[in-house]
């Protein structure tokens, strides 16, 4: 069946480090693939998506480009703050109303 | 209100108790959602409710017992449950006839339950 693998954390930076959480999936067919983020004491909320190969999806100062060939989803961000400090869940939705998630990532951004 | 609510925030229960949660949206979405959050695993997904029929119930024991009187209620009724369901349940509701890529889900920020 269809899975989200993501690197595990959590990730611990410095202010205006750069950002990179691993993210890649099994699928069948063509998923679109999401980011969704919880921050403290909160729901999940999206943060960005991408719906075919090489299709980009950007919010907030955070890319991750669909990547058909390695089947990856790479999450970025060139200068992170402490406020992105959050869980960042890598996941995919082939079919139907089913929205498969990866285990999700801590990041820690000290000031 | 606007969004999604969970209520309550937070549950204690013994084994034998019987308690339920609660998931409203006020976003006129017509497909609700149950997710589990365990600590250091993948969220699973429990149940979907699309035009408030179940479409999805993924292998959950029958002690949780889900019930959608209409698109904008949703519940997860609880009885006699384990140690091993104290979790956080996130509740979501989506627009979910737009296809897998439009079809994003709204999430609550969930029903922290412990089971005693």
């Amino acid at each position: 069946g269809d899975s989200v693998t993501q690197m595990e954390g959590p990730v611990t930076l410095s202010e205006e480090a750069f950002l990179t959480i691993n993210c890649t999936y099994t699928a069948t067919g063509y998923p679109s693939l999401f980011w969704y983020v919880q921050y403290p004491g909160e729901g999940l909320q999206l943060l960005l998506k991408a719906t075919k190969a090489d299709d980009k999806g950007s919010n907030k100062g955070f890319e991750a480009t669909y990547r058909k060939e390695t089947t990856s989803f790479h999450l970025e961000k060139g200068s992170v703050q402490v406020s992105d400090s959050a869980v960042y869940f890598c996941a995919l939705m082939e079919y139907g109303n089913k929205l498969v998630f990866g285990a999700g990532t801590i990041l820690r951004v000290k000031s | 209100e606007t969004g999604v609510t969970q209520t309550p925030r937070h549950l204690v229960m013994g084994m034998t108790n019987k308690k339920s949660l609660k998931c409203e949206q006020h976003l006129g979405h017509n497909a609700m959602y149950w997710y589990k959050q365990s600590a250091k695993k993948p969220l699973e997904l429990m149940f979907v409710y699309s035009l408030e029929e179940r479409v999805e119930n993924n292998s959950v024991p029958s002690r949780f017992s889900p019930e959608c009187p209409n698109s904008s209620h949703l519940f997860l009724h609880l009885h006699t449950l384990q140690p091993e369901d104290s979790a956080l349940y996130l509740c979501a509701s989506s627009q979910g006839d737009r296809g897998p890529g439009a079809n994003v889900l709204t999430f609550g920020a969930g029903s922290r339950l412990t089971v005693l």
